[in-house]
C-alpha cells in the first residue's frame, strides 16, 4: 500500500490550491480516503473524508474547512483530490492523505506543505 | 468537535512503564470501540500502532498496548526504550461520522 501526496505550495490568503493523493497497492475504489493536516509544531487535525464505491463516495468535512474545501476522487486513475478555496493563514500546514480501513488509518502519504501567506 | 484531551508530555526512564490518557465524550470514545493510536517521529508521517482500542498491527511491539474505560482511552508503553521517544496521538470515530484526534503527547525517555 502506498500513498503519495502532492500539490502543496505557497498561496496568498483568499486563494485556491488543489492537492492530489496517488494510491497504489490496494483496491482504491473500495477504500475511503481521508485528509489530515498538521500546522508546524501543532497536533493532527482531521480535515475530511471521501468514501469509496461501497459508501457511494460520501463526503464529510471538519468544521474548520466545511464550505471551503471539496473532496473528490478519480477511481480510474487511483487518485483522490482536495480542492481548497478561500484559503486562510490558519490553513497553513502539512497535509497528509491517509487510507481509512475499518475506522483506523493504516497507510499515510508523506505529506505536502501548504503555506498561506502574503 | 473539540480535540480529545491528552497530557502534553509524559516521561520515564528506560525500562519503566508509562500510560498516556485520551479523554473524550459520549459522542466519540464513549460511543464506539473505534479508538486508534499513532506514533509520530519528527518530520515523519504518523504510524498506526493500535487500532480498535486494543489491537496491534503486525510488526508493532508487544510493549505497546491499548485499553478503554467509558469515555477515556489509554496507551501503555512497557519497558520504555529510547526508540519510543516520539509524539503520540489518539483518535476516535464520532457520532457525526467524523473523526477527532487527540491533542498529542510528547514522550521523553530520560
Amino acid at each position: 500500500v502506498q500513498l503519495v501526496d502532492s500539490g502543496g505550495g505557497l498561496v496568498q490568503p483568499g486563494g485556491s490550491l488543489k492537492l492530489s493523493c496517488a494510491a497504489s497497492g490496494f483496491t482504491f475504489s473500495d477504500s475511503a480516503i481521508h485528509w489530515v493536516r498538521q500546522a508546524s509544531g501543532k497536533g493532527l487535525e482531521w480535515v475530511g473524508r471521501i468514501g469509496g464505491k461501497p459508501n457511494n463516495y460520501a463526503t464529510t468535512y471538519g468544521a474548520s474547512v466545511k464550505g471551503r474545501f471539496t473532496l473528490s476522487r478519480d477511481d480510474s486513475k487511483n487518485t483522490a483530490s482536495l480542492q481548497m478555496n478561500g484559503l486562510k493563514v490558519e490553513d497553513t500546514a502539512v497535509y497528509y492523505c491517509t487510507r481509512n480501513y475499518n475506522f483506523f488509518f493504516d497507510s499515510w502519504g508523506q505529506g505536502t506543505l501548504v503555506t498561506v501567506s502574503t | 468537535q473539540s480535540a480529545l484531551t491528552q497530557p502534553a508530555s509524559v516521561s520515564g526512564s528506560p525500562g519503566q512503564s508509562i500510560t498516556i490518557s485520551c479523554t473524550g465524550t459520549s459522542s466519540d470514545i464513549g460511543a464506539y470501540n473505534y479508538v486508534s493510536w499513532y506514533q509520530q517521529h519528527p518530520g515523519k508521517a504518523p504510524k498506526l500502532i493500535v487500532y480498535g482500542v486494543d489491537s496491534r498491527p503486525s510488526g508493532v511491539s508487544h510493549r505497546l498496548s491499548g485499553s478503554k474505560s467509558g469515555s477515556a482511552a489509554f496507551l501503555t508503553i512497557s519497558g520504555l526504550q529510547a526508540e519510543d521517544e516520539a509524539d503520540y496521538y489518539c483518535t476516535s470515530y464520532t457520532t457525526t461520522t467524523a473523526f477527532v484526534f487527540g491533542s498529542g503527547t510528547r514522550v521523553t525517555v530520560l
